[in-house]
């Protein structure tokens, strides 16, 4: 497709469990991004990815998220343990290199029970 | 350290009336600021963005905002709201150089009346 796309579009689990979102980028952009989008508040920044080079994970809350990209495709990220505040949509975003415009997918929400 | 701060998480315009969504900035440096629009179960879409240029910066469906140094603010506005303009709407300010770790701010959702 031509835009950002994220599965699943929704997700409700128990506390406790694992969970994987998925987004697939715009072909050809090398920068990848993932925020999070809690009820009422702002996108949190999570983390960056940038070609080749070792991702920015400034923006991780706790050891329990990870997230991987393997080359400049898709990125999946996981929430180990989930807990009831990670309830939120999670947004990926791309863009053709670190200064452009970032284009959002429409998001994974997440439901921790 | 850049911020950002949404005045009114809720606006209520009627058809046809000026819309008008506030947003100021912290920043330590010259900022890139973003204004986006989220329509329901979709991603953010960018309305327009400022980067140094024209103060007074033009964006998609008729919307436009105005970086303004001395009240570090920068405006949304449209002048004649459409029921299509409904939607939520985040501004967002990047460091220098276009910075990629955006801040976002928590976002105002417009309601049009008709």
């Amino acid at each position: 497709g031509a835009g950002v796309s994220q599965s699943p579009s929704n997700k409700v689990t128990e506390k406790g469990k694992d969970v994987e979102l998925r987004c697939d980028p715009i072909s050809g952009h090398t920068a990848l991004y993932w925020y999070r989008q809690r009820l009422g508040q702002g996108l949190e920044f999570l983390i960056y990815f940038q070609g080749n080079s070792a991702p920015d994970k400034s923006g991780l809350p706790s050891d329990r998220f990870s997230a991987e990209r393997t080359g400049e495709s898709v990125s999946t990220l996981t929430i180990q343990r989930t807990q009831q505040e990670d309830s939120a949509v999670y947004l990926c975003a791309s863009s053709l290199g670190t200064n452009n415009e970032q284009f959002f997918g429409p998001g994974t929400r997440l439901t921790v029970l | 350290a850049q911020s950002v701060t949404q005045l009114g998480s809720h606006v209520s315009v009627s058809e046809g009336a000026l819309v008008l969504l506030r947003c100021n900035y912290s920043s330590s440096v010259p900022p890139y600021l973003f204004w986006y629009v989220q329509y329901p179960n979709q991603g953010l879409q960018l309305l327009l963005k400022y980067t140094s240029a024209a103060t007074l910066v033009k964006g998609i469906n008729g919307f436009e905002a105005e970086f303004k140094k001395s009240e570090t603010s920068f405006h949304l506005t449209k002048p004649s709201a459409h029921m299509s303009d409904a939607a939520e709407y985040f501004c967002a300010v990047s460091g220098p150089s276009g910075t990629y770790k955006y801040i976002f701010g928590t976002g105002t959702r417009l309601k049009v009346l008709a």
